[in-house]
C-alpha cells in the first residue's frame, strides 16, 4: 500500500513541458526529502533527483524537483521522445519507520 | 563505478523461502557509506522497498513484509542477500538491490537517504 499518491498517466508533445506530481502526508513528504526515479521499459529504476531537487551527474537539466508542504513535483521541459518511461517519487514515512515510493505515473510522448 | 547484480532461482514453489543474492562490484560491500536495500516490483506494479541492513549494522523492514524477511552480509564475498520466507503468488516479482546513499544538502541543511544504484532486477515467480 503506497502512501504517496501520483497520477496514472501524464502526456505531452515533444518540446513541451510536463509536470507529475506526489502527495503525501506531515509524516512522509512534510517531513523527509523527495527523490525521483525514472524507469524506462524493462529496465531498473534509475535516480533523476534526489534530496528534492538535486540532480545526479549525467541527468539533463530538463528535469527538475520541487516540494512543498507535504507535496512534491517533478517538471519534465523540452519534452522528448526518450523521456518516454514510468516515474517514482520516494521518501520516507515516520510512522511506517520505512521507506516509501509513489504510485507511479507513465510519461508518454505524443 | 558501483555495480550490483542480482541471482537466485526464477522459480520458487508456495510456502517455501526466496532466496537471492547480490554480489557488488566496484566498491566495498563493508565501506561506511554504504548501506543496502532490497526492493521489489510486482508485474506490472509499482516499486515496494522490502528491508535495508545499515552501514551500522542494523535493519529495517517494510512492516507488511518484517515477520518473514532476513537480509543479511558476507564480506568475504562481497555480497548481500535476502531471505523470504512463506512466500505465496503475491510475492512474485522483480527483485532489485540497490545501495541507498547519505547525501547532505548545503542549501538547505537537510541530510537524507536515497537508491543511487540498483541492479538490473531478477524475476522471482512463485508457482
Amino acid at each position: 500500500q503506497s502512501l504517496l499518491t501520483q497520477p496514472p498517466s501524464v502526456s505531452g508533445a515533444p518540446g513541451q513541458r510536463v509536470t507529475i506530481s506526489c502527495t503525501g502526508s506531515s509524516s512522509s513528504i512534510g517531513s523527509f526529502d523527495v527523490h525521483w526515479y525514472q524507469q524506462l521499459p524493462g529496465t531498473a529504476p534509475k535516480v533523476l533527483i534526489y534530496g528534492n531537487n538535486n540532480r545526479p551527474s549525467g541527468v539533463p537539466d530538463r528535469f527538475s524537483g520541487s516540494k512543498s508542504g507535504t507535496s512534491a513535483s517533478l517538471a519534465i521541459t523540452g519534452l522528448q521522445p526518450e523521456d518516454e518511461a514510468d516515474y517514482y517519487c520516494q521518501s520516507y514515512d515516520s510512522n511506517l519507520r520505512g521507506y516509501v515510493f509513489g504510485t507511479g505515473t507513465k510519461v508518454t510522448v505524443l | 563505478q558501483l555495480q550490483l547484480q542480482e541471482s537466485g532461482p526464477g522459480l520458487v514453489k508456495p510456502s517455501e523461502t526466496l532466496s537471492l543474492t547480490c554480489t557488488v562490484s566496484g566498491g566495498s560491500i563493508s565501506s561506511i557509506e554504504n548501506s543496502w536495500a532490497w526492493i521489489r516490483q510486482p508485474p506490472g506494479k509499482g516499486l515496494e522497498w522490502i528491508g535495508t541492513r545499515y552501514y551500522s549494522g542494523s535493519t529495517s523492514f517494510n512492516s507488511s513484509l518484517k515477520s518473514r524477511v532476513t537480509v543479511s552480509i558476507d564480506t568475504s564475498k562481497n555480497q548481500f542477500s535476502l531471505k523470504l520466507s512463506a512466500v505465496t503468488a503475491a510475492d512474485t516479482a522483480v527483485y532489485y538491490c540497490a545501495r541507498l546513499a547519505d547525501y547532505y544538502d548545503s542549501r538547505s541543511y537537510s541530510i537524507g537517504r536515497y537508491f543511487d544504484y540498483w541492479g538490473q532486477g531478477t524475476l522471482v515467480t512463485v508457482s
